[in-house]
């Protein structure tokens, strides 16, 4: 199993559409979790980091199942500038040693 | 002000030439790293550098050797330079607290496309 893994994507889906993508890790003791987005030819810039007890800022939902070991990302009201890649990020121990999933591309279109 | 700031963006390069990527950051942060976006996206961890002492040291050839002369910089320098090794080569930093639930995560550099020829 790898340690990371991502929806495999595209998703396309119109503008003010509500999409959500998954991401589960592998190893149990892993301690932060983040939601990256990266523009094409660009750096991954953080989104989000996605705290215990799920957190939100805006349009975006970020949830966290530690039982089932897994991340979420929830996008509501889809804008054309959400089109990206978003790459679900993981530490795998208590250390800073941080795997990233190999992400899932959203085009949101008009 | 640009927090971490590497160069070259570009570098297009012969087969066999050694090249150096350079990073700097501006933000303070006790670890940096340099991680490889291949052709397939994949990002990779390569490095990891904690107040100049490497912490990570991912499964790359030795012909990759990283420098850190102080915190706020962390080099590359590449021997011998091969087809395979062309990517995209990010830094970032990271000031990361463990146990921390409001760990910021990574900054990332805007890379450094490296072309071998």
């Amino acid at each position: 199993r790898k340690e990371v893994e991502q929806d495999p994507g595209p998703f396309n889906v119109p503008e003010g559409a509500t999409v959500a993508f998954n991401c589960t890790y592998s190893n149990s003791a892993s301690q932060s979790f983040f939601w990256y987005r990266q523009d094409c030819r660009k750096e991954p810039k953080l989104l989000m980091s996605v705290y215990s007890s799920g957190n939100e800022d805006g349009r975006f939902t970020a949830q966290l199942n530690r039982a089932s070991q897994y991340i979420s990302l929830l996008i509501r009201d889809s804008k054309l500038s959400d089109s990206a890649t978003y790459l679900c990020v993981v530490n795998l121990d208590y250390g800073q040693n941080f795997v990233f999933g190999p992400g899932t591309r959203l085009s949101v279109l008009p | 002000d640009t927090a971490v700031s590497q160069t070259p963006k570009y570098l297009v390069t012969q087969m066999g030439n050694d090249k150096s990527i350079k990073c700097e950051q501006n933000l303070g942060h006790d670890t940096m790293y340099w991680y490889k976006q291949d052709s397939k996206k994949f990002l990779k961890i390569m490095f990891s550098y904690n107040n100049k002492e490497l912490i990570i040291n991912e499964t790359v050839p030795n012909r990759f050797s990283p420098k850190s002369p102080d915190k706020a910089h962390l080099n590359l320098h590449i021997n011998s330079l091969e087809l395979g090794d062309s990517a995209v080569y990010f830094c970032a930093s990271s000031q990361w607290d463990p146990g921390q639930d409001n760990n910021y995560g990574y900054t990332f550099g805007s890379g450094t496309r490296l072309t071998v020829v």
